[in-house]
């Protein structure tokens, strides 16, 4: 079994700052994959980062990387320079590598960019 | 479009109807998941398919819950004797893998079906 915590319901950032939200997991899987997804008010859920469990190196998507702490099982999304256009729900998910591609999710972070 | 599409949108039922929601996934895509998600959670795992094939259908909360995709590329979740519980949005989401089990693919999401049961 695999399961997500976000610990932060809700974030205010300012305009421009950078933004740390939170992601420990736990799970029995010796591989598997993690990810962010961002939901904004409309509904879509968009892909923003991955990292892999044996990624050497922490995953970077332009303004988003990941903060990955195998030891620590924590895998926390980093925006820099946040916008206005930021400001959703952010959602952390694991799935194992091998097998069922089904993926857990936790409750989310919703995030505020203040102008 | 490229993405995901479900239909419909908004769908409003009353208690005892029964509902069916569509999906059709990115051209090509193999996997394709349902997910439910209640009112400010994360999305909850339903049901999975390979190609026509249903492999996981442990998520399906009742057997008034259903899915099919039986050609391997539009999927439908009906839902039968509606229950007020039964009230959320419902994500479509497909990814496309050459071998079973590659975990690094993300699952592209469709913008949701809100059901509303009254």
């Amino acid at each position: 079994a695999q399961k997500i915590t976000q610990t932060q319901p809700g974030m205010f950032v300012q305009e421009k700052e950078a933004v740390t939200l939170d992601c420990t997991y736990d799970t029995s899987d010796p591989s598997y994959g993690l990810f962010w997804y961002k939901q904004p008010s409309s509904g879509e859920m968009i892909f923003l980062i991955y990292q892999g469990s044996y990624d050497q190196q922490n995953a970077t998507e332009g303004r988003y990387s990941l903060n990955f702490q195998k030891a620590r099982k924590s895998a926390n999304l980093v925006i820099s320079a946040s916008q206005l256009g930021d400001s959703a729900m952010y959602f952390c998910a694991m799935r194992p590598y091998f097998g069922n591609e089904k993926l857990t999710f936790g409750t989310g972070t919703r995030l505020t960019i203040i102008p | 479009g490229a993405g995901v599409s479900q239909s419909p949108r908004y769908k409003v039922a009353k208690r005892g109807q029964d509902v069916a929601l569509r999906c059709d996934p990115i051209s090509g895509h193999v996997s394709l998941f349902w997910y439910q998600q209640a009112l400010g959670q994360g999305p909850e795992f339903l049901t999975y398919f390979q190609n026509e094939a249903q492999l996981d259908k442990s998520g399906l909360p009742s057997d008034r819950f259903f899915a099919e995709r039986p050609e391997g590329s539009v999927s439908t979740l009906k839902i039968q004797r509606t229950q007020q519980e039964d009230s959320a949005v419902y994500l479509c989401a497909s990814t496309w893998d050459r071998q079973a089990g590659v975990g690094n693919q993300p699952q592209h999401f469709g913008d949701g079906t809100r059901l509303s049961i009254l």
